[in-house]
């Protein structure tokens, strides 16, 4: 199956800090990707749709402002959480799709705790 | 807005029966149907995709799709307990979308 990485796995911060994620694909190339938020308990919320080369679709109710989305290559894309505050500790996880394919293939996720 | 639904569970099994996870969806247009498993504080992991009516089997996994009855199933056959997780139904969007809508997943225990 694809290959998606994130990076970090794991990140701690202060309350109003900037907190960047990478989501790479590693085996094929991406023009399309996913970033999800999951609370505990809850499903997987589609956040964003990130395209190489143009503007993110931000999900209704998802500030475009907070959560700045960036897919300057066909293997990259990068989600930063801006002024991060307690309520925006989450697990992130990205997803992507190789050419042709419908299913998506997941990154392993970033667990965020905002102090 | 688009709804997948799914019982939250946990539906308990013991080891060696055959667990049964069912999913039911709103938008009658979608055609790409996807079973993920979620172990806890993992990210998820595709365990099967079914696009036509009927049956689809791989190994110990049988996916089962009813477009007339916008329904989803999932059957584990001899359940065991590394199979224990969170099974999460997903549906794609309508209109050719590449585009998954999620249930809140059912957890599965399967006990020795």
């Amino acid at each position: 199956g694809a290959v998606v990485s994130q990076h970090p796995s794991r990140v701690i911060c202060k309350s109003g800090t900037s907190v960047k994620i990478e989501c790479r694909s590693l085996d094929f190339q991406a023009t399309t990707m996913f970033w999800y938020r999951q609370f505990p308990k809850q499903s997987l919320m589609l956040m964003a749709t990130s395209n190489e080369g143009s503007k993110a679709t931000y999900e209704q109710g998802v500030e475009k402002d907070k959560f700045l989305i960036n897919h300057a290559s066909l293997t990259l894309s990068t989600l930063t959480v801006t002024s991060a505050h307690p309520e925006d500790s989450s697990f992130y996880i990205c997803s992507a799709s190789p050419p042709g394919a419908r299913e998506q293939f997941f990154g392993p996720g970033t667990r965020l705790t905002v102090l | 807005q688009k709804e997948v639904e799914q019982n939250s569970g946990p539906l308990s099994v013991p080891e060696g029966a055959i667990a049964s996870l069912n999913c039911t969806y709103s938008d009658r247009g979608s055609q790409s149907f996807f079973w993920y498993r979620q172990y806890s504080g993992k990210s998820p992991e595709l365990i099967m995709s079914i696009y036509s009516n009927g049956d689809k089997e791989d190994g110990r996994f049988t996916a089962q799709l009813n477009k007339a009855s916008q329904y989803v199933s999932l059957l584990i056959r001899d359940s065991q307990p590394s199979d224990s997780a969170t099974y999460l139904c997903a549906v794609n969007r309508s209109g050719g979308s590449y585009i998954p809508t999620f249930g809140r997943g059912t957890s599965l225990i399967v006990h020795p």
